[in-house]
């Protein structure tokens, strides 16, 4: 298997623009996560999905972001508009049943900087 | 809300010296986990424990849930420069998705 696969790896945009991060979970894993990291707030739980379903998005900073998973072997995670505190490596990660007995697999990231 | 605490935030050793850090969490877990970020990378998942007082080694490294089930550790024995990276400790209550420490940052010099 390739792994959880995100893409684009890296991302700059002006502020203001509309963002899109892409993810394909391994084949198989019912679980999807979407995390942020920086060095501030380090690893920060954005939303999760289980059977595509979204589960628990109170990480969700605000209005601006949001998250789809319209099948199981997809999802996206939407910024619009983009502002320079958004500037962060984002993570996908999947697992199966929740990652209960079950570790996570994370994606490579894509390190986004708005500009 | 859950938080995950861990210390300290920034290690450095000498090549053969040992590394132990701690996680804390402010509420009782059903499982911990501990991922290792290399520099640049992901996290890599490393281990899982679940039960009380639980013990779990890996090669040079030891990782421990404590009875209460709200803290945990990881020791490295005899470090080497391939241990350099963060170490993640995650824990969870049921139902929900892991929540991450901030981390702990080791360095080793040789």
């Amino acid at each position: 298997d390739a792994g959880v696969i995100q893409s684009p790896r890296h991302e700059v945009t002006e502020m203001g623009q509309e963002v899109t991060l892409r993810c394909k979970p391994i084949s198989g894993h019912n679980s999807l996560f979407w995390y942020r990291q920086t060095m501030m707030r380090g690893l920060e739980l954005l939303i999760y999905f289980n059977n595509n379903v979204p589960i628990d998005d109170s990480g969700m900073p605000e209005d601006r972001f949001s998250a789809k998973m319209p099948n199981a072997s997809f999802s996206t995670l939407k910024i619009q508009p983009s502002e320079p505190r958004d500037s962060a490596v984002y993570f996908c990660a999947s697992s199966l049943s929740g990652g209960a007995g079950y570790g996570y697999t994370f994606g490579s990231g894509t390190r986004l900087t708005v500009v | 809300g859950q938080q995950v605490m861990q210390i300290p935030q920034y290690q450095h050793v000498q090549e053969g010296e040992d590394f132990t850090t701690y996680c804390n969490s402010s509420t009782t877990l059903s499982n911990i986990q501990w991922y290792k970020q290399r520099p640049g990378g992901h996290p890599v998942f490393l281990i899982q424990l679940v039960k009380s007082g639980e013990v779990k080694k890996q090669k040079r490294l030891t990782f421990q849930f404590g009875e209460a089930k709200k803290n945990s550790s990881l020791h490295i024995t005899a470090t080497q420069t391939t241990d350099v990276g963060t170490y993640f400790c995650a824990g969870r209550k049921a139902g929900t998705a892991l929540i991450f420490g901030k981390g702990t940052t080791l360095s080793v010099s040789s």
